[in-house]
């Protein structure tokens, strides 16, 4: 596709359930980030790809979060046993290398 | 710690008008700087960037300047249209220099 897409664009989860979010980034892309923004916030880095490595996931705020990318193309981001204050819009950006990323539209989690 | 942060939380301008949006950054280290505009329910969308080894950068209608000496950073945006009316955020690549550090957002609302 033309950019980055992410689904579910929108997903409600009971506290304690187990959510899976999607990215297909740009075709070609080598690097795939994974960014949290909650309501009013800039976007919060959590964790980076390249390739099928995940390189850093130092912002990655408990071990609840999980993210993969088997085969160096879409990635997944699993949040176990979701709590409240999981409640946010989860950003999957892409790029070349490193530089100017691009962003999906986001998928907007809440955990009621 | 790293950091970017914004000056102004909002800021209000009639159509037409010019727009400075500022923004200061803590990392004297950062050398890649970029500027993101974010409309309701979208993910960021590129502006323009620029690198620690210059100090103004032009796009269309917009112009980034950079103060390395007092780490400021800033936007400005010539005639200001509705369609500019967002979220802006300034962003620093982090210390290892792939992942982007965002500041917590300009709400630009422009009136006509």
């Amino acid at each position: 596709g033309a950019g980055v897409s992410q689904s579910p664009r929108y997903k409600v989860a009971k506290r304690g359930q187990d959510v899976a979010l999607r990215c297909d980034p740009i075709s070609g892309h080598v690097s795939l980030f994974w960014y949290q923004q909650a309501l009013g916030q800039g976007p919060e880095f959590l964790t980076y790809f390249q390739n099928e490595a995940q390189l850093d996931k130092s912002g990655l705020p408990s071990d609840r979060f999980f993210a993969e990318r088997p085969e160096g193309s879409v990635s997944t981001l699993k949040i176990q046993r979701t709590q409240q204050e999981d409640s946010a819009v989860y950003l999957c950006a892409s790029s070349e290398n490193t530089g100017e990323l691009f962003f999906g539209e986001g998928s907007r989690l809440t955990v009621l | 710690g790293e950091s970017v942060g914004l000056h102004l939380p909002t800021l209000s301008v009639q159509e037409g008008d010019n727009s400075i949006i500022n923004c200061a950054y803590s990392n004297s280290a950062s050398d890649y700087f970029i500027w993101y505009k974010q409309e309701s329910g979208k993910g960021p969308q590129f502006i323009i960037d620029i690198r620690s080894n210059m100090d103004k950068r032009q796009g269309q209608r917009v112009t980034v300047l950079l103060n390395k000496t007092v780490k400021h950073l800033s936007l400005q945006i010539a005639a200001t249209q509705p369609g500019d009316s967002a979220v802006y955020f300034c962003a620093e690549n982090d210390q290892a220099g792939t992942a982007l550090i965002f500041g917590k957002g300009t709400t630009l609302s422009v009136s006509s």
